[in-house]
Formats: C-alpha cells, sequence, structure tokens
C-alpha cells in the first residue's frame, strides 16, 4: 500500500555506466518530482512533470532523462554515471502543480564507484 | 529565482517549545510547505500555509505571513523522536518547489 514506491532502494555501480530509477505513486496525484539530496542534505529539484508533461527542469545535465510513460509513473535514467553523481534521489508527488503537500518515495541511494 | 533561509541547527530540550523561521524571495509565491527528515529516511510532509495565518496540526503549527516573505514551524511538547531535519520549501505558480537547506533539531533530555 506504499503511496510513493521507487527502486531500487540502492544501487552502486562503476563510472560510465548507464541506470534507471522506477518511480511509482497510487495516490492519484497529477504531479510528479525528482530531487536530488547531497552529502550536506540539500534538496534540489531536478524535474516536475504534471499529468506526463515536463514542467519544471533545472539546470541537470543532460545525461539525466525523466520519462513519464502515465501519470502515476515517472523514471529517472542517467547516462555515463560520474562520482560527482553519488547522493541520494527522491521521487515524490503532490496534487497541486506548487509542490505542496508532496509524498515522498523511500530514496534511493547512488554511489558511483 | 528562489531563496530560502532558515537556522542551520536549533538544539532545545524536551517538554520545550521551538520555533524554526524561515524567510524566502521567490516570484510567483504559491504557498509554504514543511518537511519532517530523520537521519536515513524521506522527508515527510508536515503543514502547509497557503493563506496568511496559522495552521494546527496536533503539537505542530505553521504560520505564514505573505507580506513579511516570512513562515514558521512551531514544535510544542518536544520529544525526542522530533531529533530530526526540518526543511522549509517554497511552491510557485510554475510548478517548482525549492526546499531550504534544513534546520537541525536535536531534542536533548
Amino acid at each position: 500500500d506504499t503511496a510513493v514506491s521507487q527502486t531500487p532502494k540502492y544501487l552502486v555501480t562503476q563510472m560510465g555506466n548507464d541506470k534507471s530509477i522506477k518511480c511509482e505513486q497510487n495516490l492519484g496525484h497529477d504531479t510528479m518530482y525528482w530531487y536530488k539530496q547531497d552529502s550536506k542534505k540539500f534538496l534540489k529539484i531536478m524535474f516536475s512533470y504534471n499529468n506526463k508533461e515536463l514542467i519544471i527542469n533545472e539546470t541537470v545535465p543532460n545525461r539525466f532523462s525523466p520519462k513519464s510513460p502515465d501519470k502515476a509513473h515517472l523514471n529517472l535514467h542517467i547516462n555515463s554515471l560520474e562520482l560527482g553523481d553519488s547522493a541520494v534521489y527522491f521521487c515524490a508527488s503532490s496534487q497541486s502543480r506548487g509542490g505542496t503537500e508532496a509524498f515522498f518515495g523511500q530514496g534511493t541511494r547512488l554511489t558511483v564507484v | 529565482g528562489q531563496s530560502l533561509e532558515q537556522p542551520s541547527e536549533v538544539t532545545a530540550v524536551e517538554g520545550a517549545i521551538v520555533q524554526i523561521n524561515c524567510t524566502y524571495q521567490t516570484s510567483g509565491f504559491y504557498g509554504l510547505s514543511w518537511y519532517q527528515q530523520h537521519d536515513g529516511g524521506a522527508p515527510t510532509f508536515l503543514s502547509y500555509n497557503g493563506l496568511d495565518g496559522l495552521e494546527e496540526t496536533g503539537r505542530f503549527s505553521s504560520f505564514l505571513s505573505r507580506s513579511d516573505s516570512y513562515g514558521y514551524l512551531l514544535l510544542q511538547e518536544l520529544q525526542m523522536k522530533d531529533s530530526a531535519s526540518y526543511f522549509c520549501a517554497v511552491g510557485t505558480n510554475a510548478g517548482k518547489s525549492t526546499f531550504g537547506d534544513g534546520t537541525t533539531l536535536t531534542v536533548k533530555p
């Protein structure tokens, strides 16, 4: 019955690899997000989708590509992983576009070695 | 762009009341939210203010003054389990949500 679920929870990979993180929400929300939390715990928005349409794309390298097959799913694909990509990535969803009352997934701890 | 300021650390004792302030600068302000995050966990939603005034949810209350671009989170009857990081977040009409850098609250016996 998890509201926002993302997989995997942990991901360890080598530099240069390509990896994907999946996210699904069963709350019926229209808006989904990807956030990156670095080692200092700063939470930065990366992308925001509303009804499968990209509405926010922060200054994120082109190696990061979100895909939303339907409004309940927002996946994140990362190409050519770099050491600096190591962080915790959170998926979230909310009913409104303003990002209010967002529900977060458990996070994916990505470690690039 | 958006910017938020909140204290980096706050310490209080069990049973006390603590207030975490948040000032922000943004265009297209939509609302101010507060989140709690325990170490190793995900942020969890605590409270939201879209209009001026006080919102109360149990031991937690949140206040907003749009004219002052200021809000705060008030935690009453502090418990040890309240030790966590607290984030304020500004949402905009364009759909962007920007988080502050977080306040680490330590509750001591």
